[in-house]
């Protein structure tokens, strides 16, 4: 069955630097998706993406997250300036269309530590 | 807002005990709902969905859930529990015309052999 693949598993940056992470969404699948699940609480939707633009985004995705697809193949999303408070597991999802009761497909997810 | 609720943090069962998790959902409008799964190390995977029709939904591996909207629930049940079903359960609701999925905090489920 195909997957999301993220990479890395883990990633440990100092506060003030950019981190990005990186998902391989379903081949054939259209919209994509980041969430975060900071540690003990929800997972929280932050933005989601279709034919290169973002289609809807939470409060959380600031001006200091941004999203690309840089390739046909790549989808990532970028943390300008991490603070503590991005410390948490990352997860990209991807469907294969954008209808509300297409499901999402997850990957293992990014725990991100930042020091 | 919209928001998902899971009532049990932390469920310990007995392998063939029944299980039966709850989710109630607060929504205005058409809402979709999902049950996914967590195993161990592993990903989100989903169980089941209910978007419209029946409102008892089957899964994977013996899971069911049944949609009472007069109650905005959405729990899920599987007569007997095996080992393997120790993960982390958590229900999801998505608007029909958006994109976010709204999580649950998730219900810890182990099953003692």
């Amino acid at each position: 069955e195909p997957e999301v693949t993220q990479t890395p598993s883990h990633q440990v940056t100092q506060m003030g630097q950019e981190v990005i992470l990186r998902c391989v969404p379903i081949s054939n699948h259209l919209y994509f998706y980041w969430y975060r699940q900071i540690l003990g609480q929800k997972v929280e939707f932050l933005v989601s993406f279709y034919n290169n633009e973002i289609s809807e985004k939470s409060e959380i995705f600031d001006d200091q997250f941004s999203v690309e697809r840089p390739d046909g193949s790549n989808f990532t999303l970028k943390i300008r300036s991490t603070k503590l408070e991005d410390s948490a597991m990352y997860f990209c999802a991807s469907s294969e269309l954008g209808q509300g009761n297409q499901p999402q497909h997850f990957g293992d997810g990014t725990r991100l530590s930042i020091l | 807002a919209q928001s998902v609720s899971q009532h049990n943090h932390h469920v310990i069962l007995s392998e063939a005990a029944s299980l039966e998790l709850g989710c109630n959902y607060s929504y205005g409008g058409t809402v979709n709902l999902f049950w996914y799964v967590q195993y161990p190390g592993q990903h989100l995977q989903l169980l089941l969905k209910y978007f419209s029709g029946d409102p008892l939904v089957k899964g994977i591996k013996g899971f069911e859930a049944e949609f009472i909207k007069s109650k905005f629930s959405f729990n899920l049940r599987k007569p007997s529990v095996q080992w393997s079903d120790t993960a982390e359960y958590f229900c999801a609701a998505r608007k029909n015309a958006g994109n976010m999925l709204t999580f649950g905090g998730g219900t810890r489920l182990m099953v003692k052999p």
